[in-house]
C-alpha cells in the first residue's frame, strides 16, 4: 500500500529565508509524485508534479522539488520564502500500476507554514 | 474558468439531520472524487465516480451515499449525519487516462459542523 510521511507538522520562517519541507513516500515502483499547497479557506492548488525524467521539477510561485529515490524522499524547496507562502502544504503520491481504474492520491498529514515578517 | 464549485460553503447541522453536497465541474471531466480532510490526517478518499451514472466506495465510505446522475455534478450525501463528519469536505476532478488522472483539480471546500 502507498503511503506518504511529512515529518514537520509545522514550520516557521522569517521572510526571505529559505525554505524545504520534507516529504517521504512508500510505494512498490517509481510513484507518481505531487506537492499541493492550501491558502486559508481556499481549496488545494497544485504546485508541481514529478512523472519521470528530471528529477528536479520546477513549479509554480518559484518552488521546486527533487525527487530521491534512494531517499523515497521528495522534499519541497523555496530559495526565498514571501509572507504570501503562508498555507498548508501536502504531499501526495499517485498510483503509477496498470489496474488502476480512478486518480488513488494518498495525501501526506500536511505541513503549515508560518512566515514571520 | 469556474473549474470545479462547490456548495454550500458552510453549513452546520444537528446529530441526524440529512444534507447533500454539490459538486460542479465546467471542464468535461470523467472522473470526480469527494474527499473528507481532518486535522493531522490529510484528506481521505470518501467516493469517487469514473463517469455519468458510476459511482464506487473509496477509503472512508461508511455513512455517505453519492450520485452522479450528470457528467458534470457529483453529490454527497448524508442521510443521518454524526458528530465524527464533522469535516471539511473537497471535491476533485480530473481527466481519464494514466497521468491525467492523477492530476486532480480541487474545489474550495464545505466545512461542516454535526453538534
Amino acid at each position: 500500500a502507498q503511503s506518504v510521511t511529512q515529518p514537520d507538522i509545522h514550520i516557521t520562517v522569517s521572510e526571505g529565508a529559505s525554505l524545504e519541507l520534507r516529504c517521504n513516500y512508500s510505494y512498490g515502483a517509481t510513484p507518481y509524485l505531487f506537492w499541493y499547497v492550501q491558502s486559508p479557506g481556499q481549496g488545494l492548488q497544485l504546485l508541481l508534479k514529478y512523472f519521470s525524467g528530471d528529477t528536479l521539477v520546477q513549479g509554480i510561485k518559484g518552488f521546486e522539488a527533487e525527487f530521491k529515490r534512494s531517499q523515497s524522499s521528495f522534499n519541497l524547496r523555496k530559495p526565498s520564502v514571501h509572507w504570501s507562502d503562508a498555507a498548508e502544504y501536502f504531499c501526495a503520491v499517485g498510483a503509477r500500476a496498470g489496474g488502476t481504474s480512478y486518480g488513488k492520491l494518498t495525501f501526506g498529514q500536511g505541513t503549515i507554514l508560518t512566515v514571520h515578517p | 474558468n469556474a473549474g470545479v464549485t462547490q456548495t454550500p460553503k458552510f453549513r452546520v447541522l444537528k446529530t441526524g439531520q440529512s444534507m447533500t453536497l454539490l459538486c460542479a465541474q465546467d471542464m468535461n471531466h470523467e472522473y470526480m472524487y469527494w474527499y473528507r480532510q481532518d486535522p493531522g490526517m490529510g484528506l481521505r478518499l470518501i467516493h469517487y465516480s469514473v463517469g455519468e451514472g458510476t459511482t464506487a466506495k473509496g477509503e472512508v465510505p461508511d455513512g455517505y451515499n453519492v450520485s452522479r446522475l450528470k457528467k458534470q455534478n457529483f453529490l454527497l450525501g448524508l442521510e443521518s449525519a454524526a458528530p465524527s463528519q464533522t469535516s471539511v469536505y473537497f471535491c476533485a476532478s480530473s481527466y481519464t487516462g494514466q497521468v491525467d488522472l492523477n492530476i486532480q483539480y480541487f474545489g474550495a471546500g464545505t466545512r461542516l459542523s454535526v453538534l
